[in-house]
């Protein structure tokens, strides 16, 4: 079965860091374009960076300087990084693959989660 | 990159069918056949409907259906059951150098 499992959210200050985690089964995460999407509690969904098989890797603009996604082969897992934290990053951060089979679309979900920046 | 234009709210009463719109630009939605729809249950990750405009991967029922005309693309859900009550996101590929784009999500009750 795949699965993903995310861990390392949390309450964090303003200003400060966490490293999140995704725990990858039944899929080489090395071998898929593998990403970070956030939720804002009771709003939409948002790409906040992907990682591709090459070793490309994007940012939004709102975390450009401050996130960094990276990837552990032989862990199979993925990180995300994240730096000056501000109030606005607060959401649920869910790991998801990008479909190797249907173009652009995330066929794969972790659980998610949660990052509460607050002083 | 600015999201995608959803209607916050749908409904309909069971057996009914109702149209969700995904409004884009030319530079995501009218530019690619890579929409994709989710459909998100209370306190549930997002589960993938519909892919390149139109296609279901396997498991997913007949009764949901995607299409696209211009900048907007729209998913219906025909003979509406209980357990399509969610809330539905769209999605764009925007470009080889973006990160793709989400709508807003539209809540669906079944009255």
């Amino acid at each position: 079965e795949v699965q993903l499992v995310e861990s390392g959210g949390g309450l964090v200050q303003p200003g400060g860091s966490l490293r999140l985690s995704c725990a990858a089964s039944g899929l080489t995460v090395s071998s898929n374009s593998m990403g970070w999407v956030r939720q804002i509690p009771g709003k939409g969904l948002e790409w906040v960076s992907i990682i591709y098989v090459s070793g490309s890797t994007y940012l939004a603009d709102s975390v450009k300087g401050r996130f960094t996604i990276s990837r552990h082969n032989s862990k199979n897992t993925l990180f995300l990084q994240m730096n000056s934290l501000r109030l606005e990053d607060t959401g649920l951060f869910y790991c998801a693959r990008q479909s190797p089979s249907y173009h652009y679309a995330v066929d794969v979900w972790g659980q998610g989660t949660t990052v509460t920046v607050s002083s | 990159q600015s999201a995608l234009t959803q209607p916050p709210s749908a409904s309909g009463s069971p057996g009914q069918s109702v149209t969700i719109s995904c409004t884009g630009t030319s530079s995501d939605v009218g530019s690619y056949n890579y929409v994709s729809w989710y459909q998100q249950r209370p306190g549930k990750a997002p589960k993938l409907m519909i892919y390149e405009v139109t296609k279901r991967p396997s498991g997913v029922p007949d009764r949901f259906s995607g299409s696209k005309s211009g900048n907007t693309a729209s998913l219906t859900v025909s003979g509406l059951q209980a357990e399509d009550e969610a809330v539905y996101y769209c999605s764009s590929y925007a470009g080889s150098n973006s990160l793709g784009v989400f709508g807003g999500g539209t809540k669906l009750t079944v009255l």
